[in-house]
């Protein structure tokens, strides 16, 4: 059965960072595509980052480009999100995906999120 | 960016009955679109990929269909457990874009 457990959210002040961690078991994750989607309180989901299989290619949403870096260590089955720069709008919570590829990118499976609360 | 627009925002229905939700892309996606289910205090959980291809353990009384920019995720029998929001999301370009949501909720 596919695990994904967050951790490393907290409350930080804006301009402030934070680190993200996610651990994996249950399925090759050096053999997965794995992406950050985030849901700020009340809102709608909003995709954040890609990693593929090898961690030689990234994608991200404009929103975060430039502050927010995913990596991946496939000898730890851990994937993570480095936040730098935060603001109030990256308050939510957030989702650890592993991706489905078929064809496209699309979000398999999910871990229960991780709440990030920017604020001072 | 594309942009995808999901109707109705909110649907009231009953037991039993037949519901459809309609998602439109802003430019061409092909087949490349998903629809997820959220249930309150939980993560999403994939229905569709690819358009039309129902996701292992997914009950049968969800169907997508569509390509090109409009697209429909249909419920055919609604089953109480089935009240929940429910997202497109478009694959096709980064960045990866979802619709804003369309809430059903019981009559």
């Amino acid at each position: 059965e596919v695990h994904l457990l967050e951790s490393g959210g907290d409350l930080v002040q804006p301009g402030g960072s934070l680190r993200l961690s996610c651990a994996a078991s249950g399925f090759p994750f050096y053999n997965s595509g794995m992406s950050w989607v985030r849901q700020a309180p009340g809102r709608g989901l909003e995709w954040v980052a890609v990693i593929t299989t090898s961690g030689t290619s990234t994608f991200y949403a404009d929103s975060v480009k430039g502050r927010f870096t995913i990596s991946r260590d496939n000898s730890k089955n851990t994937l993570f999100l480095q936040m730098n720069n935060l603001r109030a709008e990256d308050t939510a919570l957030y989702y650890c995906v592993k991706v489905l590829v078929v064809g496209a990118s699309y979000f398999e499976n999910w871990g229960q999120g991780i709440l990030v609360s920017v604020s001072s | 960016d594309i942009q995808m627009t999901q109707s109705p925002s909110s649907v009231s229905a009953s037991v039993g009955d037949r519901v459809t939700i309609t998602c439109r892309a802003s430019q061409d996606i092909s087949s490349r679109l998903a629809w997820y289910q959220q249930k309150p205090g939980k993560a999403p959980k994939i229905l569709i990929y690819s358009a039309s291809s129902l996701q292992s353990g997914v009950p049968s009384r969800f169907s997508g269909s569509g390509s090109g920019t409009d697209f429909t995720l249909t419920i055919s029998s609604l089953q109480p457990e089935d009240f929940a929001t429910y997202y497109c999301q478009q694959a096709k370009n980064f960045p990866i874009t979802f619709g804003q949501g369309t809430r059903l909720e019981i009559k």
